[in-house]
């Protein structure tokens, strides 16, 4: 079966400290994992995938296979980064995206 | 221009009662759903549907009833609504090699 966890339910860190919002996926298949952020009364919205290796808002993620995990990182937090972060993974058999059950991240001045 | 767009975004109404939600995207993708975000922000799918046809029915209770007309719009009824139904739903599309597009979501509250 195919599940997302985040173990944190809301990461607190100051403006200029480094994040990481942890995300383990448990999947049989070739995972294809991503991101999505929502920021507070917007909607949901991709925040980067791991097949594109990008950079989005200064965040990365890697995927790493060994440990099932996908977290994202950002070296320095803006206060512009507090949102909801979901970690989803997509079953390419069924097109179907498994959420993670969200990161609340509060970055404080 | 919005890709994908939900009606209404907000809905208050009592308990019994049968509403729906409209979802309609501009983007041509062929597979649409709805997604629940509950009060502890938990995202679950709820229905998916490709080209017009349901291809994922989660564990919803089946007072709740999507309805495609076409590709381009997912409709979300739901009848005699309870309390718990309380939640934000959220409209995506998405075509294979895209990522999930969302709509602004539907707060609905039942009294």
């Amino acid at each position: 079966a195919q599940r997302v966890t985040q173990p944190e339910k809301l990461l607190s860190v100051f403006k200029g400290a480094p994040v990481e919002l942890k995300c383990n996926y448990s999947y049989s298949g070739s995972p294809e994992l991503f991101w999505y952020v929502q920021y507070s009364r917007q909607r949901l919205q991709l925040l980067l995938r791991h097949i594109s290796r990008e950079s989005i808002k200064g965040f990365t993620a890697d995927l790493n296979k060994g440990e099932t995990s996908f977290h994202l990182k950002k070296p320095f937090a803006q206060e512009e980064d507090s949102a909801m972060y979901y970690c989803a993974l997509k079953n390419t058999g069924f097109q179907k995206l498994v959420f993670g059950t969200g990161t609340r991240l509060l970055v404080s001045p | 221009d919005t890709a994908v767009s939900q009606t209404p975004k907000y809905l208050v109404t009592q308990m019994g009662n049968d509403k729906s939600i409209k979802c309609e995207q501009n983007l041509g993708h062929d597979t649409m759903y709805w997604y629940k975000q509950d009060s502890k922000k938990f995202l679950k799918i709820m229905f998916s549907y490709n080209n017009k046809e349901l291809i994922i029915n989660e564990t919803v209770p089946n007072r709740f009833s999507p309805k495609s007309p076409d590709k381009a719009h997912l409709n979300l009824h739901i009848n005699s609504l309870e309390l718990g139904d309380s939640a934000v739903y959220f409209c995506a599309s998405r075509d294979p090699n895209s990522p999930l597009h969302f709509g602004n979501g539907t707060r609905l509250t039942v009294t």
